[in-house]
């Protein structure tokens, strides 16, 4: 079973300082797609970044961007330019398309940030 | 658009009692599914559809049951509410495949009491 796991339950950093969230993935497929969601305390989901199992480059979006490390099964989050509304949990989530799976996708425990002034 | 929409917002039932958390969306996606948060836990997969007609269970399917009788709508029953059953219920649609990010709808807070 694909798992994803989130080694840190809570990270904090100063404001405009950079920050990386960790993310290991496990599967066998060779076709998936990897995700970061926020979750500020009002409690909606917001996408964030998109990485491909088979794009070459790391993919950016904004101040975020995603280190993708094929081989070591890792899809970090970095926030440049830490602001206080960055404050929120934060989850990696991957979606498989091989195996039965239906495009189902699997989230990780999530990482709760915390932004100081 | 209004994109994925759920309702209620808020709940609380008894034990025993049942109830239908409504879901629909309008960017005219194949792919909805329902999760569930508790705290600690991440969003776990509930159940799930790939079109009208077609569901099929997620890591946590029991005391739930789902029917796609149209590409908008997804709703999740609760047949017979329990305690473990309080939670944040999430709505998600998407297109269909890996590279495709599904959309949240705002979610229900359910209490059981």
């Amino acid at each position: 079973a694909q798992k994803i796991t989130q080694t840190q339950p809570g990270m904090f950093v100063q404001e405009k300082e950079a920050v990386t969230l960790d993310c290991t993935y496990d599967t066998s497929d060779p076709s998936y797609g990897l995700f970061w969601y926020k979750q500020p305390s009002s409690g909606e989901m917001i996408f964030l970044i998109y990485q491909g199992s088979y794009d070459q480059q790391n993919a950016t979006e904004g101040r975020y961007s995603l280190n993708f490390q094929k081989a070591r099964k890792s899809a970090n989050l970095v926030i440049s330019a830490s602001q206080l509304g960055d404050s929120a949990m934060y989850f990696c989530a991957m979606r498989r398309a091989s195996g039965g799976s239906n495009y189902k996708l699997t989230f990780g425990k999530g990482t709760l940030l915390t932004v100081n002034p | 658009n209004a994109g994925v929409t759920q309702t209620p917002k808020f709940q609380v039932l008894k034990t025993g009692q049942s109830m239908t958390l409504q879901c629909a969306q309008d960017m005219n996606h194949e792919y909805m599914s329902w999760y569930r948060q508790d705290p600690g836990m991440g969003l776990r997969l509930i159940h799930y559809s790939v079109g009208a007609g077609i569901t099929d269970q997620g890591e946590v399917p029991n005391g739930y049951n789902v029917s796609r009788s149209t590409t908008e709508d997804f709703p999740l029953r609760l047949l017979s509410a329990a305690p473990s059953q309080t939670s944040v219920y999430f709505c998600a649609s998407s297109l269909r495949g890996p590279t495709y990010e599904q959309y949240f709808g705002p979610g229900t807070r359910l209490t059981v009491t």
